[in-house]
């Protein structure tokens, strides 16, 4: 089966500096890749998603990912955060094949004022 | 957001007692999911379901069953719960993956603790 490593467990930043999260994922075939938002006490919002096409997508919020094949990763990009952007980040990916989509275990962002 | 409702939103129970959590949907997706959320393992699916009657296991189904008697609800039961079962757990919906459709959306959660 799938799996997905998200390498920072918790970032911290400053307001207007750049965030890139990285995600990588374990499947050799076709692949469908998600990065959802969790806000304190809320539930999972998607952000973005990857099913083929172009590889640089474009999200809500101002955020966009990029699908490297050869690299098994799919990295979430902000060019600058805001102190609103403070929540849990999780990626996620399917096969084409099934239904078990497999998230990461987190990242957690902090954005100081 | 999605129509997407759980209830309850909170439950504290004692081990060995059973309980039922429900998802109810007003969107009439087809495949319902059940996940629990625990630090430092992000989200895994118990069961799913890819329609009435049609359910099938996840990653962590042991000590969890399903039912899906109609399109809008799907209840995760713990038959005898544990204190390992303490956990944040989310229902989410899709329309049809095998279509292209394969985004979910999850609900607001129920926070189960077992003492």
């Amino acid at each position: 089966a799938q799996s997905v490593s998200q390498h920072n467990h918790h970032v911290i930043l400053s307001e207007a500096a750049s965030l890139e999260l990285g995600c990588n994922y374990s499947y050799g075939g076709t692949v469908n890749l998600f990065w959802y938002v969790q806000y304190p006490g809320q539930h999972l919002q998607l952000l973005l998603k990857y099913f083929s096409g172009d590889p640089l997508v474009k999200g809500i919020k101002g955020f966009e990912a990029e699908f490297i094949k050869s690299k098994f990763s799919f990295n979430l990009r902000k060019p600058s955060v805001q102190w609103s952007d403070t929540a849990e980040y999780f990626c996620a990916v399917t096969t084409a094949n099934n239904n078990d989509m497999r998230f990461g275990a987190g990242t957690r962002l902090t954005v100081k004022p | 957001d999605a129509g997407i409702t759980q209830s309850p939103r909170h439950k504290v129970t004692e081990t060995g007692t059973p309980v039922t959590l429900r998802c109810h949907q007003t969107e009439n997706h087809r495949y319902m999911y059940w996940y629990r959320q625990d630090p430092g393992h992000g989200l895994r699916l118990i069961h799913y379901s890819y329609g009435v009657k049609d359910t099938d296991k996840g990653e962590v189904s042991d000590g969890y069953s399903v039912s899906r008697s109609k399109t809008e609800d799907f209840l995760l039961t713990l038959e005898s719960a544990t204190s390992s079962q303490t956990s944040v757990y989310f229902c989410a919906i899709s329309q049809n993956p095998g279509q292209g459709a394969y985004e979910q959306y999850f609900g607001p959660g129920t926070r189960l603790t077992v003492t």
